[in-house]
């Protein structure tokens, strides 16, 4: 069974930074590419970024482009999303998420939950 | 950046009726379109891919169809646990994009 279980959310005061993982279970993991997108309190999903299986290639929405950075260790089968200069737009439930095919995700972890504020 | 849109974003319906939700996109995205289904406090589940492949799992009550600009999600006999908020995504390029959602209450 494939498992993805987020963890590192928490509040944090605006400028400061947070660290996500994901950790995978149930499939081969170092075989897909994998995203973090985001949903804001009581709004719509938002891709934020997204890493190639062997974390050559990186990709991210313009809005945490500069300030965000996506990394993966696949020998810990784990996803990370480090969080830098962080605002208060940047509140929200950040998924993981894996790439069953080309740009489209399969499976979604539960989410963690990130609040920007002082 | 491609824009999605939905329409409607919310609408009523009823057990056992039939329900469509549209997408558009702001160019041409071949059929590179998925539908997902998000219920409250839960991540979204992905129903359909590739515009009109049903994804493992998913009944088939749920269809997709379209290509280019124009897409539609129709649920056949609406079911209880059908109550939910959909949301269209283009898969085509980077950034990717969703739409803004389609909540569909019990009338």
């Amino acid at each position: 069974e494939v498992q993805l279980l987020e963890s590192g959310g928490g509040l944090v005061q605006p400028g400061g930074s947070l660290r996500l993982s994901c950790a995978a279970s149930g499939f081969a993991f170092s075989s897909y590419s994998m995203s973090w997108v985001r949903q804001a309190p009581g709004k719509g999903l938002e891709w934020i970024s997204a890493i190639t299986s062997g974390s050559a290639t990186t990709y991210f929405a313009d809005s945490v482009k500069g300030r965000f950075t996506i990394s993966r260790d696949n020998s810990k089968n784990t996803l990370y999303l480090q969080m830098n200069s962080l605002r208060a737009e940047d509140t929200a439930v950040y998924f993981c998420a894996e790439h069953t095919s080309r740009w489209t995700w399969g499976y979604w972890g539960q989410g963690t939950l990130v609040t920007v504020s002082s | 950046d491609i824009q999605m849109t939905q329409s409607p974003s919310s609408l009523s319906a009823s057990v056992g009726d039939r329900v469509t939700i549209t997408c558009r996109a702001s160019q041409n995205i071949s059929a590179y379109l998925n539908w997902y289904q998000q219920t409250p406090g839960k991540a979204p589940k992905l129903l359909i891919y590739a515009a009109s492949s049903l994804h493992s799992g998913v009944p088939s009550r749920f269809t997709g169809s379209g290509s280019g600009t124009d897409f539609t999600l129709t649920i056949s006999t609406m079911q209880p646990e059908d109550f939910a908020t959909y949301y269209c995504q283009q898969s085509y390029s980077s950034p990717l994009t969703f739409g803004g959602g389609t909540k569909v209450e019990i009338k």
